[in-house]
């Protein structure tokens, strides 16, 4: 059963250096998300992402952080300048369309981002 | 502000019981409904989905959903140590973006 791949598993870095997590997502799905699951706290809706084009964002989605598909498998989430506080876990998902009545998503398995 | 409340637990129950987990939200809009498990470090995993008022079942699992009381509930049959996680709640509203509770860890002792 295809899965939605997220690497690296895990990231250290330091404060202010820039960061990118990468998916790839599974081949027939056309929507692509991120979320973060800072410890102990809920799952946040960062970006969702269709036809090259950002179609939603959270207010958590400020100018630090941008997605892009750079070669039609990988989806990527870049982070400019990292704080402290973005420490946290980092979900990719996908959908084959939007998250209407009867679509579900899938999530790939994480990157564990932590800035020191 | 959408908002979607979960009790965080603990929710004990002994093996072979069934759990309870419940779910409220605040918006009116909602249409789709999702119960995911996460185990600690891992990413949510899709449990149920219930997109009407009613009961769905699947296997050991039963979704319920009350538009009118903006309620939505899991119950786990014969619950087994390995259902021990966290049980996410998400809703879905006219922005097909999800919005998720904190969560109810369960624990499933022997």
């Amino acid at each position: 059963e295809p899965e939605v791949t997220q690497t690296p598993s895990h990231q250290v870095t330091q404060m202010g250096q820039e960061v990118i997590l990468r998916c790839v997502p599974i081949s027939n799905h056309l929507y692509f998300y991120w979320y973060r699951q800072i410890l102990g706290q809920k799952v946040e809706f960062l970006v969702s992402f269709y036809n090259n084009e950002i179609s939603e964002k959270s207010e958590i989605f400020d100018d630090q952080f941008s997605v892009e598909r750079p070669d039609g498998s990988n989806f990527t989430l870049k982070i400019r300048s990292t704080k402290l506080e973005d420490s946290a876990m980092y979900f990719c998902a996908g959908s084959r369309t939007r998250l209407a009545v009867e679509e579900t998503q899938y999530f790939g398995p994480g990157t564990r981002l932590l800035v020191l | 502000q959408k908002e979607v409340e979960q009790n965080s637990g603990p929710l004990s129950v002994p093996e072979g019981a069934i759990a309870s987990l419940n779910c409220t939200y605040s918006d009116r809009g909602s249409q789709s409904f999702f119960w995911y498990r996460q185990y600690s470090g891992k990413s949510p995993e899709l449990i149920m989905s219930i997109y009407s008022n009613g009961d769905k079942e699947d296997g050991r699992f039963t979704a319920q959903l009350n538009k009118a009381s903006q309620y939505v509930s899991l119950l786990i049959r014969d619950s087994q140590p390995s259902d021990s996680a966290t049980y996410l709640c998400a809703v879905i509203g006219g922005s097909y973006i999800p919005t998720f509770g904190r969560g109810t860890s369960l624990i499933v002792h022997p």
